[in-house]
């Protein structure tokens, strides 16, 4: 099946910190990400999705300059938390999907395995 | 009203055990309905995947898809303790496009 690499899996830092979360895909090429936010106990939050080359569209709610987001690439996206704090602390996750010919036309998001993001 | 329900759970079965999750929904522009496992601390893993009505099955998985009620199943032959985990339903319009996720079921086997 695809892969998606997300790293890193755990990162603790000091408030005021920006941390930067990087997710690729494997072995095909990207045309969207996604970026999620989940609490403990709780659903995937979707906060923003990323096509390559161009901007990225923030769910109602996320704060486009807290939550900056890169996808310079069909293979690699970014998730910058910029001066996190406390309350940012959470488990991130990236999804990818692709559009195109091949093994994983049609196919749904493929997720990496997660960012724990500990902000002290 | 959300526009997908999942019953939370948690939800707790004897090795070997018949396990039946489900979904309903709203929004009947979905056409691509998919069930995700997750490991505590891990991220999502995509078990079955359909399109519009129908069932598909897997190995010891079978998902339904009954448009016209808009309601989903996943069922689970023979479980095994190591099913154990949330289990979380999620449909889009288009295939690889966002995605609006259930609350998660969790399900513990036991041995």
């Amino acid at each position: 099946g695809a892969v998606v690499s997300q790293h890193p899996s755990w990162v603790i830092c000091k408030s005021g910190t920006s941390v930067k979360i990087e997710c690729r895909s494997l072995d095909f090429q990207a045309t969207t990400m996604f970026w999620y936010r989940q609490f403990p106990k709780q659903s995937l939050m979707l906060m923003a999705t990323s096509n390559e080359g161009s901007k990225a569209t923030y769910e109602q709610g996320v704060e486009k300059d807290k939550f900056l987001i890169n996808h310079a690439s069909l293979t690699l996206s970014t998730l910058t938390v910029t001066s996190a704090h406390p309350e940012d602390s959470s488990f991130y996750i990236c999804s990818a999907s692709f559009w195109g010919q091949g093994d994983f036309s049609n196919q749904p998001q493929h997720f990496g395995d997660g960012t724990r993001l500990s902000i002290l | 009203q959300k526009e997908v329900e999942q019953d939370p759970g948690p939800l707790s079965v004897p090795e070997g055990a018949i396990v039946s999750l489900n979904c309903t929904y709203s929004n009947s522009a979905f056409q691509y309905f998919m069930w995700y496992r997750q490991y505590s601390r891990k991220g999502p893993e995509l078990l079955m995947y359909t399109y519009s009505s129908g069932n598909k099955e897997d190995g010891r998985f079978t998902a339904q898809v009954d448009k016209s009620s808009k309601y989903i199943s996943l069922f689970i032959r023979d479980s095994q303790p190591s099913d154990s985990a949330t289990y979380l339903c999620a449909m889009g319009k288009t295939s690889g496009s966002r995605l609006t996720f259930g609350e998660g079921t969790q399900l513990t086997v036991n041995p």
